[in-house]
C-alpha cells in the first residue's frame, strides 16, 4: 500500500518561502506513469491543484501560482519537495501531496501557516 | 481553465435516502471526472475514477455516471458515516481543477 507523508514548518513568515516534502512509501516514486501532486485547501474552504512532477521530471504548474513555485523530485529518497516563494497571508493553508491524475492516495496534510 | 460546477451546495438527507450529486464542466472532459469523499480533519478519499470506475474498497452504495460535460455521484441508501463534503475534480487537462464541494448533512 502506497503511503505519503508531507513534512515541513508550520509557521513561515511574509516574504519568506514556504518549503514541503513528501514522503512516499510502498512504491517507487520514480515508477513508469506517475504523476505527484501537490494541493492545498485554505481554512474551511475548497481544494486547489497547485502542481504536478511527472516521474521523469517534467512538470506543470497551476499559472495562478507559477512564478513562484518549483516541484522538484528526489528519486533516491523516494521524494518530492514544493518550494512557494514570496508567501503571503493568503497562502496559509493545509497542504496536501498527493499521488496520480486521480488522486488515488494523500498525505495527510500539513498545515503552514504565514505570519510574522 | 476547465471550470467544474457542482450542486447543490449542501444537502441535509435522512439515512437511507438516495443523494445525487451533479458536477458540470465547462467544456468536455470525456470521462476523465473523479469523485471524492471528505470529512472534517481528514484527507479526502477516493470514491470514483473516470467517472464511474469504483476505487478499490469503496462501499457499492456509491457510483458514479456521466460523460463529456455531465457527472453524476449518486449514494444509495445513504449511512450516517457518509456525512462529508464531496468534491469532483478533472484530470483531462491541466491546470487540473476541482468542483466547489457539495456538503452532505444527515437529518
Amino acid at each position: 500500500q502506497v503511503q505519503l507523508q508531507e513534512s515541513g514548518p508550520g509557521l513561515v513568515k511574509p516574504s519568506q518561502t514556504l518549503s514541503l516534502t513528501c514522503t512516499v512509501s510502498g512504491g517507487s516514486i520514480n515508477s513508469g506513469g506517475s504523476y505527484w501532486s501537490w494541493i492545498r485547501q485554505h481554512p474551511g474552504k475548497g481544494l486547489e491543484w497547485l502542481g504536478y512532477i511527472y516521474y521523469s521530471g517534467s512538470t506543470y504548474y497551476n499559472p495562478s501560482l507559477k512564478s513562484r513555485l518549483t516541484i522538484s523530485l528526489d528519486t533516491s529518497k523516494n521524494q518530492f519537495s514544493l518550494k512557494l516563494t514570496s508567501v503571503t497571508a493568503a497562502d496559509t493553508a493545509v497542504y496536501y501531496c498527493a499521488r496520480a491524475k486521480y488522486f488515488d492516495y494523500w498525505g495527510q496534510g500539513a498545515l503552514v501557516t504565514v505570519s510574522s | 481553465e476547465i471550470v467544474l460546477t457542482q450542486s447543490p451546495d449542501f444537502q441535509s438527507v435522512t439515512p437511507k435516502e438516495k443523494v445525487t450529486i451533479t458536477c458540470r464542466a465547462s467544456q468536455s472532459i470525456g470521462s476523465s471526472l473523479h469523485w471524492y469523499q471528505q470529512k472534517p480533519d481528514q484527507s479526502p478519499k477516493l470514491l470514483i475514477k473516470y467517472a464511474s470506475q469504483s476505487f478499490s474498497g469503496v462501499p457499492s452504495r456509491f457510483s458514479g455516471s456521466g460523460s463529456g460535460t455531465n457527472f453524476t455521484l449518486t449514494i444509495n441508501s445513504l449511512e450516517a458515516e457518509d456525512a462529508a463534503t464531496y468534491y469532483c475534480h478533472q484530470s483531462s487537462s491541466p491546470p487540473l481543477t476541482f468542483g466547489g464541494g457539495t456538503k452532505v448533512e444527515i437529518k
